[in-house]
């Protein structure tokens, strides 16, 4: 199974920062990568597939790059509602394995 | 509008069973590969089953293989998971997702709608 390890696992930011997750995959998944925003009680949300690609509807303060087998998301001037649980996602190959989550809290 | 939701979770006893449906509205489910994604208390999200348009294709983590179930009624527009031998680490919040794949420069999929999730509790 490909290992996807995710960092930092919580991070503390204030409304206007920018912030930046990092997710690295254990083998190549190409830009097989996906970031999901997850709030307690709904259902996750869809921000960035193929690695960089902004799903429609989401603002273009989040974005998504790739270096090898590292990938990152980082959203910009971070406003209250972007205070969530991120998760990146390889697509690659079955079983899709989830990284474990960065929580973004509010300073 | 378009939308999944979930339903069936409950309290069951170790070594128990459960069937977990999602009905699908605004989208033909027909169309997509569904999923099952499940977040046990404090976790993160772990990939549950897949099932293909026409239930030909099933796959599952391995923790749940023998003893869940994923399928479909395209009738009815709706996906389920039937699960047997629970166990307390099946205790999560269970989510019904839809694949989205695009093709425009290369092919990715994703899960492009989620449902709110039904709750499974595992206790004696």
């Amino acid at each position: 199974d490909i290992q996807m390890t995710q960092s930092p696992s919580s991070l503390s930011a204030s409304v206007g920062d920018s912030v930046t997750i990092t997710c690295r995959a254990s083998q190549s998944i190409d830009s097989s990568l996906n970031w999901y925003q997850h709030k307690p009680g709904t259902a996750p949300r869809l921000l960035i597939y193929g690695a960089s690609n902004l799903q429609s509807g989401v603002p273009s303060k989040f974005s998504g790059s790739r270096s090898g087998t590292d990938f990152t998301l980082t959203i910009t001037s971070l406003q209250p509602e972007d205070f969530a649980t991120y998760y990146c996602q390889q697509a690659s190959r079955t079983p899709e394995t989830f990284g474990q989550g960065t929580k973004v809290e509010i300073k | 509008d378009v939308q999944l939701v979930e339903s069936g979770g409950d309290l069951v006893q170790p070594g128990g069973s459960l069937r977990l449906s999602c009905a699908a509205s605004g989208f033909m489910l027909s169309s997509f590969w569904m999923a099952w994604v499940r977040q046990a208390p404090g976790k993160g999200l772990e990939w549950v089953a897949n099932i293909n348009q026409d239930g030909s294709d099933k796959r599952y983590v391995d923790s749940v293989k023998g003893r869940f179930t994923i399928s479909r009624d395209n009738a009815k527009n709706s996906l389920y998971l039937q699960m047997s031998s629970l166990n307390v680490d099946d205790a999560a919040v269970y989510y019904c997702a839809k694949w989205g794949e695009t093709t425009v420069t290369s092919r990715y999929w994703y899960f492009d709608l989620w449902g709110h999730g039904t709750l499974v509790t595992v206790s004696s």
